[in-house]
């Protein structure tokens, strides 16, 4: 089965500093998600990739893939306050649409 | 369009009880499927199922039922409530006509005492 391996854990960073969380998988990427959960609420949705190369941004936040390390990183620019929260990955298995989740990264925005 | 709705938000059993947490969508999705999220353990695939009728396991089934006699609808059962089973539980669903992403329910805490 598909292990997502997310890395750090969690980290700590002051407002306006930059941060990248990565993602690896122990097999073949076909699709890549990445969500964002506020404590004790639902899953957000950020990006989805899929082809290797691709490179997505919205606001301060792009996300990359690369294929043949089977990683994706997710780079936010000018960590804000509202950036905090846990960062999940998210992976199809081959010709699956079962999702595969890392165990989140938390991410804490000290003003 | 409401999304995935989930009931209740909430609830406490005692050890030994079963519940049935409701999940239903609005978007026509094939796909539904439960997770569950425990600390430190990210989301961990219980059930799903590929369209109505047909419903399969994923990572952790043991001690929870599902059936899916709609589209729309995709309740969970727990059988025999346990402390093991205290956790959030996250509905999802997701577009089978490509590759789309998954659409989150708001979550059910669950409290086994």
């Amino acid at each position: 089965s598909q292990e997502l391996e997310q890395s750090p854990q969690s980290l700590i960073v002051q407002e306006g500093k930059n941060l990248t969380i990565n993602c690896t998988s122990s097999k073949t990427l076909y699709g890549l998600y990445w969500y964002k959960q506020k404590y004790g609420e639902g899953l957000i949705f950020l990006m989805m990739l899929q082809k290797g190369g691709e490179e997505k941004s919205h606001e301060k936040i792009t996300a990359k893939l690369d294929e043949k390390k089977q990683q994706s990183s997710l780079h936010i620019t000018a960590s804000q306050p509202s950036h905090a929260g846990i960062y999940l990955c998210g992976a199809d298995g081959a010709g699956s649409y079962q999702l595969t989740f890392g165990k989140g990264t938390k991410l804490s925005v000290i003003p | 369009n409401a999304g995935v709705t989930q009931t209740p938000k909430f609830q406490v059993l005692k050890t030994g009880q079963s519940m049935t947490l409701q999940c239903a969508q609005d978007m026509n999705h094939e796909y539904m499927s439960w997770y569950r999220q425990d600390p430190g353990m990210g989301l961990r695939l219980i059930h799903y199922s590929v369209g109505a009728g047909i419903t399969d396991q994923g990572e952790v089934p043991n001690g929870y039922n599902v059936s899916r006699s709609t589209t729309e609808d995709f309740p969970l059962r727990l059988l025999s409530a346990a402390p093991s089973q205290t956790s959030v539980y996250f509905c999802a669903s997701r577009d089978t006509t490509g590759w789309y992403e998954q659409y989150f329910g708001p979550g059910t805490r669950l409290t086994v005492t």
